[in-house]
């Protein structure tokens, strides 16, 4: 059973659509993380959420935590090709200190 | 350079050959990680170090030994390499906010 259900498994869209992507649990989390990976390296942390209810803004990409702190979403607009990447959220729930993974997003932009 | 480095990053072995991939930070973080990455599988746990000389079995641990001897290094070894290693390794090191900040990968091949 994977805790953190990640959707839509793929997306491609044009550039310049706006996109928005969904990470939830049966799980309380005391924060997310979200990344993005690029191929051949490894995840880059794009942004940690902690309180419920939060929003957070970097740059194009708003990230929202749930209030109930059992999801996330990550809203993506105008795309770019530069936006083209694995996308996973990541959490450790329960007071552990080992984070669960999505199995993640893969976003592709094109031109 | 401040940061987590993996070597090899590349690999390609026989089976039934032992192989030892390195991780070192340079944060003096706790906690560090083990995970391969496949297709369908996502991120999965390998094993875990939360200090110095101690460490535990994740969520796939079999054909794997690690140790972690200084706060810095994480190396981890398949004993007997086997067909069904070939994969990507990430190593990672767990900050202050629970995020965690990956290594490159070393991408394993055993033929």
């Amino acid at each position: 059973t994977q805790l953190l259900e990640q959707s839509p498994q793929f997306l491609s869209i044009q550039e310049g659509e706006n996109l928005t992507v969904y990470c939830n649990s049966s799980s309380v989390f005391s924060s997310l993380q979200w990344y993005r990976q690029e191929p051949g390296e490894g995840p880059v942390l794009l942004v940690t959420v902690v309180t419920g209810g939060e929003v957070k803004k970097l740059k194009r990409l708003t990230f929202q935590f749930g209030d109930a702190r059992k999801d996330s979403s990550l809203h993506i607009t105008a795309a770019q090709t530069g936006d083209t990447g694995l996308y996973l959220c990541a959490g450790e729930a329960g007071g552990s200190y080992i984070p669960t993974f999505g199995r993640g997003t893969s976003l592709i932009v094109h031109p | 350079d401040a940061g987590i480095t993996q070597s090899p990053r590349y690999k390609i072995t026989e089976t039934g050959r032992q192989v030892t991939l390195m991780c070192h930070q340079t944060w003096s973080h706790s906690y560090m990680f083990w995970y391969r990455q496949d297709l369908g599988h996502g991120l999965r746990l390998i094993y875990y170090s939360a200090a110095a000389d101690i460490t535990d079995k994740g969520e796939v641990p079999d054909g794997y030994v690690v140790s972690r001897s200084k706060t810095e290094n994480f190396p981890l070894t398949l004993e007997s390499a086997t067909r069904s290693q070939t994969s990507v390794y990430f190593c990672a090191s767990r900050g202050g906010r629970n995020e965690q900040f990956f290594g490159p990968g070393t991408r394993l091949t055993v033929l």
